[in-house]
């Protein structure tokens, strides 16, 4: 049972440079979301994907790009990386359309910008 | 605003006493809201949505719409709880948005 699966678990990047972060669910799930973890800052949400061809901003979404490539995977890029961008990265998904779903997590990738 | 906020960074707690977690949040309909744990190296996982309203691992909480708060509760702690909790609050409106508090860190001690 993989669930949600996240590539690559760690990261270092030089500033400036670009990478995608990978998301792929195998729950069939309709909506499928990008989290940032930082300490005292809990998890906060960068960009959402409510359906396949569908996203919207989150909470942090400066610096950032997503694309829905299709009902299973969700990336996550970063164009010119900055140190204010070393987090952990969560992706997660769930069921849409129903409510009150529970939502999966992968088991986060470490990206660290120097 | 769809907004969450729960108020302690850390709680500490002797084994065997009461934990409450806190959690308010602002929305302006009908809210969806989840407890997370998030154990040490393990990816969250869902402890409580408050539509079940079930008990898990000991843990309750309910809904208090008129002081909009979702406090997680527990009445006698225990070492294996010591991890990170996070409150989730769900817009079914806004297609799905999911949104976390701050986290609280549960430190159990013996």
């Amino acid at each position: 049972n993989a669930g949600v699966t996240q590539t690559p678990k760690f990261q270092v990047l030089k500033t400036g440079q670009s990478m995608t972060l990978q998301c792929a669910q195998d729950m069939n799930h309709n909506s499928m979301y990008w989290y940032r973890q930082d300490p005292g800052m809990g998890l906060r949400l960068i960009y959402y994907s409510a359906s396949e061809g569908t996203t919207d901003k989150g909470e942090v979404p400066n610096g950032y790009n997503v694309s829905r490539l299709n009902k299973r995977e969700f990336s996550l890029r970063l164009e010119s990386a900055a140190p204010s961008q070393t987090s952990v990265y969560f992706c997660a998904s769930r069921t849409g359309g129903l409510g009150n779903t529970e939502a999966f997590f992968g088991q986060g990738t470490r990206l660290t910008v120097v | 605003a769809q907004r969450v906020t729960q108020p302690e960074k850390l709680l500490s707690v002797f084994k065997g006493a009461p934990v409450e977690l806190k959690c308010n949040y602002s929305y302006s309909g009908s809210p969806e809201l989840f407890w997370y744990v998030q154990y040490s190296r393990q990816r969250l996982q869902l402890l409580l949505r408050h539509i079940s309203r079930e008990s898990i691992k000991g843990f309750t909480a309910d809904l208090n719409k008129g002081e909009t708060s979702f406090h997680l509760k527990k009445p006698f702690a225990q070492e294996e709880d010591s991890a990170m909790y996070y409150c989730a609050l769900g817009s079914y409106n806004q297609g799905g948005k999911l949104i976390f508090g701050q986290g609280t860190e549960l430190s159990v001690k013996p």
